[in-house]
C-alpha cells in the first residue's frame, strides 16, 4: 500500500467557494503530481513539482494553484469553485526521474 | 504537439488468452515508458517500467516491449484471468513530467 494520502475523498461544495485539496506522502519523494480525471476519461497532468519551492503547470490548463513548501505536502487550491471544476483529482509522487509513481485514492469534487 | 495514443476500443478476450495492448506516441523523446493498471474509482497502480535503451521487460505474466524507432510500446498479458479486467494506461516520462495515454479497457471472460 502506497504511503500517499488525499483528503477529502469526496467533496460537494457550492459555486464560488474556495477549496483546498490536500495531498501528503511519507516516502520522502521529491517529485509530486496533480492529475485531473473525468469518469471514464484519461488523466490530464495539471501541476507538478520536482522539489520544495518548485511548481510547474502541466499539459492541461487549470485555474487551480499549488504550493510545495514541504517535501511531503502538495496541496491544490481553487480560489472560486465552478461547476466546470467537477472532476476527480489524483495526486501522485515518485522518488526521482524514471521511477514508478504512487497514486493517492483521489478526491472526487462536485461543485453545485 | 505531444500525443500518446492507446487502442481506442475496449478489448474483450477469453480467459487463458493473451491480451496485447498498443501505445503509440508522437513528438516525444521519452527517457522511459511505464504501464499502469486502473480499476474504477481508484488511482492507477504501477505495473512495469522500461527505459529507452531496453527492448523488452517481463514480470510474471506481463511483458512489455519498447521500440523507440517505431515510437511504440506493446503490453502483453499472457494466460489472462478475469481478475486482469481493468483499464491499462501507458505513461511517458521525460525530465520531470509523467504524461498518460487515455487507456485501454480489458475485459477477460471466464
Amino acid at each position: 500500500e502506497a504511503d500517499i494520502y488525499q483528503t477529502p475523498r469526496y467533496l460537494v461544495i457550492g459555486t464560488g467557494k474556495k477549496i483546498t485539496l490536500e495531498c501528503s506522502q511519507t516516502m520522502g519523494h521529491d517529485k509530486m503530481y496533480w492529475y485531473q480525471q473525468d469518469p471514464g476519461m484519461e488523466l490530464h497532468l495539471i501541476h507538478y513539482s520536482y522539489g520544495v519551492n518548485s511548481t510547474e503547470k502541466g499539459d492541461l490548463s487549470s485555474e487551480s494553484t499549488v504550493s510545495r513548501i514541504r517535501t511531503e505536502h502538495f496541496p491544490l487550491t481553487l480560489e472560486s469553485a465552478r461547476p466546470s471544476h467537477t472532476s476527480q483529482y489524483l495526486c501522485a509522487s515518485s522518488a526521482r526521474r524514471g521511477t514508478e509513481a504512487f497514486f493517492g485514492q483521489g478526491t472526487r469534487l462536485t461543485v453545485v | 504537439s505531444q500525443k500518446i495514443e492507446q487502442n481506442s476500443e475496449a478489448l474483450n478476450i477469453q480467459e487463458g488468452k493473451t491480451a496485447t495492448l498498443t501505445c503509440n506516441y508522437t513528438n516525444y523523446s521519452p527517457a522511459y515508458l511505464q504501464w499502469y493498471r486502473q480499476d474504477p474509482g481508484r488511482g492507477p497502480v504501477f505495473l512495469l517500467l522500461i527505459r529507452e535503451n531496453e527492448k523488452e521487460k517481463r514480470k510474471e505474466r506481463l511483458k512489455v516491449t519498447f521500440d523507440t524507432t517505431l515510437k511504440q510500446s506493446l503490453f502483453h498479458i499472457t494466460a489472462s484471468q478475469p481478475a486482469d479486467s481493468a483499464t491499462y494506461l501507458c505513461a511517458l516520462g521525460s525530465d520531470y513530467k509523467l504524461s498518460f495515454g487515455a487507456g485501454t479497457t480489458v475485459t477477460v471472460r471466464a
